[in-house]
């Protein structure tokens, strides 16, 4: 079966901790996305990438770093940098750069302890 | 410059018909997407107009009106399941490719 992955379902964070968000794709899209979402708030893009190797900061990237080193493959870092990291993080794919459908991950919420 | 407005919130009843109303600006439109959010769940697609004019899929209708900058969502046959967030997102030009914009979505309670 097709389809995008997130690990793990629950994260938690200490002060002063970087942890990474897994986000894995098997639709062999080029383009993928990182999003969070407050309570009550809609979609905030992170950060994009639209081909291997190349990535673009979104309307919020301040405190986050990601990498596209394969195909598959989106990780988010959320780094001590991010005073509110609290969210629930949601990774998505689509087939190109040209705002064809996007297919989301199941999600990874994010708590500091 | 990119603008998506929706309510924030709609009540319905069981069985009735809702519209759920979104209004965009932008340059170089390329389309407007709804998807459907259970709490605490991933969106997933419900529609995508780029024409004008009404698209049709069961329960579920979306319609656009590209020089009124204007679309709506409208549920049919309400069941319990349809309560959910409903995402409008509209891609933005950038740079020669489209990144997606999203509403901040509508939350529909529907009650028995």
């Amino acid at each position: 079966d097709g389809g995008i992955t997130q690990s793990p379902k629950y994260l938690f964070r200490k002060e002063g901790q970087n942890v990474t968000l897994s986000c894995e794709q098997n639709l062999n899209h080029d383009a993928m996305y990182w999003y969070r979402q407050d309570p009550g708030q809609g979609l905030r893009l992170i950060y994009y990438s639209q081909i291997v190797n190349d990535f673009q900061k979104g309307d919020i990237a301040e405190g986050y770093s990601v990498s596209r080193e394969k195909k598959e493959s989106f990780p988010l870092t959320v780094t001590s940098a991010q005073k509110n990291p609290t969210a629930f993080y949601l990774c998505a794919s689509s087939l190109g750069q040209w705002g064809e459908t996007q297919y989301f991950g199941p999600g990874t919420r994010l708590l500091v302890l | 410059g990119q603008n998506i407005d929706q309510p924030t919130e709609m009540t319905a009843t069981e069985g009735a018909i809702v519209q759920i109303n979104c209004t965009y600006q932008t340059s170089g439109f390329n389309g407007l997407f709804w998807y459907q959010q259970h709490a605490g769940e991933a969106p997933t697609f419900l529609s995508y107009n780029v024409l004008d004019g009404l698209e049709e899929k069961g329960r579920f209708s979306s319609f656009l009106s590209r020089s009124k900058g204007y679309s709506y969502l409208l549920l049919k046959e309400l069941q319990m399941k349809d309560s959910a967030s409903y995402l409008c997102a509209v891609p933005t030009a950038s740079g020669g490719s489209y990144i997606p914009t999203f509403g901040r979505g509508t939350s529909l309670i529907v009650h028995p």
